[in-house]
């Protein structure tokens, strides 16, 4: 069946650093794919999407591009900040299923000042 | 303007009582959702309403009933608590079905504590 996996945190970083979030998927048809980000007793948020192969997703300074060839949806973004520490999920809606938004189980950011 | 809202946000209860949470949603949705988030933050889809009628039914004991009187509402009903039912209970809408690729909005969620 279809599925996500992301990967395992917590993830601490400092600010200003480098962030990479991985992601892969599979499912059985062409899934749309998404970031969510959950800040510390709220809801989740939509950060970002794509809907098709080598599309790129963007806000925020956050960055996913579509890749078919390795069923991946890597979360980046150049330089964070404090205000990024949250909980991200990657999740997939696919076509030829019914409406399950299937999510990853979740990846901790922790940003020192 | 609160796009989806649902309460109460905090709900202590004792294991055997029953509860429910509301949720309305203001965006003109036409699919209301309701997800489980467990102490772990694992997301799993409860049920699913399109122009209320019910399009997902997950493994979902029969003590948790939800009722959608009109595309903007969605309730979740739960009988005879107990104490595996703790955990966050998000409502969230789309319009039109996920499967298009459609955004899913949620709501700031529930926190149900069963003692």
């Amino acid at each position: 069946g279809d599925s996500v996996t992301q990967m395992e945190g917590p993830v601490t970083l400092s600010e200003e650093a480098f962030l990479t979030i991985n992601c892969t998927y599979t499912a059985t048809g062409y899934p749309s794919l998404f970031w969510y980000v959950q800040y510390p007793g709220e809801g989740l948020q939509l950060l970002l999407k794509a809907t098709k192969a080598d599309d790129k997703g963007s806000n925020k300074g956050f960055e996913a591009t579509y890749r078919k060839e390795t069923t991946s949806f890597h979360l980046e973004k150049g330089s964070v900040q404090v205000s990024d520490s949250a909980v991200y999920f990657c999740a997939l809606s696919d076509p030829g299923r019914d409406d399950k938004i299937i999510f990853g189980k979740g990846t901790r950011l922790h940003i020192l000042p | 303007d609160t796009a989806v809202s649902q309460t109460p946000k905090y709900l202590v209860t004792q294991m055997g009582n029953d509860k429910s949470i509301k949720c309305e949603q203001n965006l003109g949705h036409d699919t209301m959702y309701w997800y489980k988030q467990d102490s772990k933050k694992f997301l799993k889809i409860m049920f699913s309403y399109n122009n209320k009628e019910l399009i997902i039914n997950e493994t979902v004991p029969n003590r948790f009933s939800p009722k959608s009187p009109d595309k903007a509402h969605l309730n979740l009903h739960i009988n005879s608590l107990e104490l595996g039912d703790s955990a966050v209970y998000f409502c969230a809408s789309s319009l039109g079905r996920t499967r298009s690729g459609n955004t899913i909005y949620f709501g700031e969620g529930s926190w149900l504590t069963v003692v």
